[in-house]
């Protein structure tokens, strides 16, 4: 079996930094993705290839990279960015779609 | 911008077959480039990728819902559609849609519809 592996929950006060981890044996092969989705809404892409990130996404957001292991920085976090937040690559073979279980990111 | 909604009966009978459509503006079905996907969520779980097809392509679906899943494409109407079949329970859940793009041969998802809740029960 596979599956992207994240800790349920992360909890941070303003201001400082969050850090979400994604591990998976299949990570040195292929991409991550982070998503961010809040109560009630669609998931928004924050990061694509492992470190890349969309228009429109704040700076304070940032993805690394290193091993079997995914890493979504939140620096500077504010009160809008609580929410749950989803890894996603794929299996081994690269066809096969697969998300994290999800972290919720708590701010104290 | 590219914009998805999705469309379809917000409850399904057990046994019966799930059926959505998702309407594309601002793109277009037949883009080479984009996988039409659907994504669901059960209430207070994780997301759960179900599938996608690719324009003129093959379709690959999640090997847990394989043999219940039919997602196809009307260039027409510029849609496209999901069937689950002999849904249970256990296949509640906010339904997604969304764009796919293929980026160093994974798939991510750049645009994705409001979702729509779908609660299977008599």
């Amino acid at each position: 079996s596979y599956g992207l592996t994240q800790p349920p929950s992360v909890s941070v006060s303003p201001g400082q930094t969050a850090r979400i981890t994604c591990s998976a044996d299949t990570l040195p092969k292929h991409f991550a993705y982070w998503y961010q989705q809040k109560p009630g809404q669609a998931p928004v892409l924050v990061i694509y290839k492992d470190d890349k990130r969309p228009s429109g996404i704040p700076e304070r957001f940032s993805g690394s990279s290193s091993g079997t292991t995914v890493t979504l920085t939140i620096s500077g976090v504010q009160a809008e960015d609580e929410a749950d937040y989803y890894c996603q690559s794929a299996d081994s073979s690269g066809i096969y779609v697969i998300f994290g279980g999800g972290t919720k990111l708590t701010v104290l | 911008q590219v914009q998805l909604q999705e469309s379809g009966p917000g409850l399904v009978e057990p046994s019966e077959t799930l059926s959505l459509t998702c309407t594309v503006s601002g793109g277009s079905v037949t883009s080479g480039s984009d996988y039409w996907s659907w994504i669901r969520q059960p209430p207070g779980k994780g997301l759960e990728w179900i599938g996608y097809k690719y324009y003129s392509a093959s379709t690959s679906y999640n090997p847990s819902l394989n043999s219940r899943v039919t997602i196809s494409v009307d260039t027409s109407k510029n849609q496209f559609s999901l069937k689950l079949s002999s849904v249970t329970a256990a296949d509640t859940a906010v339904y997604y849609c969304a764009r796919g793009g293929r980026v160093g041969g994974t798939t991510m998802f750049d645009h994705w519809g409001q979702g729509t809740l779908v609660t299977v029960s008599s």
